[in-house]
């Protein structure tokens, strides 16, 4: 069974501070990895897209993939209230199937 | 904009009835739709990928017979609860793939989601 895996936090975070949410995923042929923001009750929201090692930069977000300790990040700088969600994991398989993590739950505290 | 519509937003029900879902691609056609089955707290779980024209690929676990799919056109899926019951509450939410089909590197399409509650 292919797994994602996340802290389900809760994560608090001070605002104006660094926010890094941290996911592991267990297939190795993975090739595209994905963060979502979630706000409670709504549908999920693409925040980055990630497909090759290194960091990725996008605006106040950043996206780190180590393929080979299979690990993938999210920093969030310059927290801000309205950053207070839950954020998926989610990798693609090697068919059309996303597997999503279970989500860490961001609270930024003002 | 919105790139896929899912309605309804939020359903109400009794028990033993039979809910429709639609999941509708706008301005692309989308031969393959995928839904999602999300419970408080937990994360989305795939119950099933539809395909146009032909019988949708069910998760296991997931009852086919329960939870009717149907792509009937391009751009256009169809999740009916048959006899719910309150166990089925929770929030459905269908995606479509990326533009460039299936196995592209870019990320889904969700619709709204649905909240699915049954009394």
């Amino acid at each position: 069974q292919k797994e994602v895996e996340q802290n389900s936090g809760p994560l608090s975070v001070p605002e104006g501070a660094i926010a890094s949410l941290n996911c592991t995923y267990s297939d190795r042929g993975s090739q595209s990895f994905f963060w979502y923001r979630q706000y409670s009750g709504k549908s999920p929201e693409l925040i980055m897209s990630i497909y090759s090692n290194g960091d990725k930069e996008d605006g106040r977000f950043t996206a780190q993939l180590n393929k080979a300790s299979q690990y993938v990040s999210l920093l969030i700088r310059d927290s801000q209230p309205s950053d207070s969600a839950t954020y998926l994991c989610a990798v693609r398989e090697s068919a059309s199937k996303i597997i999503f993590g279970s989500g860490t739950r961001l609270s930024i505290r003002p | 904009g919105a790139v896929v519509s899912q309605h309804p937003s939020w359903v109400i029900c009794k028990s033993g009835t039979s809910v429709k879902i639609e999941c509708r691609s706008l301005d692309f056609q989308a031969t393959t739709m995928f839904w999602y089955r999300q419970f408080p707290k937990q994360s989305l779980m795939l119950m099933a990928t539809s395909n146009e024209g032909s019988k949708a690929t069910y998760e296991q676990g997931v009852e086919k017979d329960k939870f009717l799919i149907n792509h009937a056109s391009l751009t256009l899926s169809t999740l009916t609860v048959t006899s719910a019951h309150p166990e089925d509450s929770s929030f459905y939410i269908c995606s479509a793939p990326p533009r460039g089909g299936p196995k592209s590197n870019q990320p889904q399409h969700f619709g709204d989601g649905t909240r699915l509650s049954i009394l």
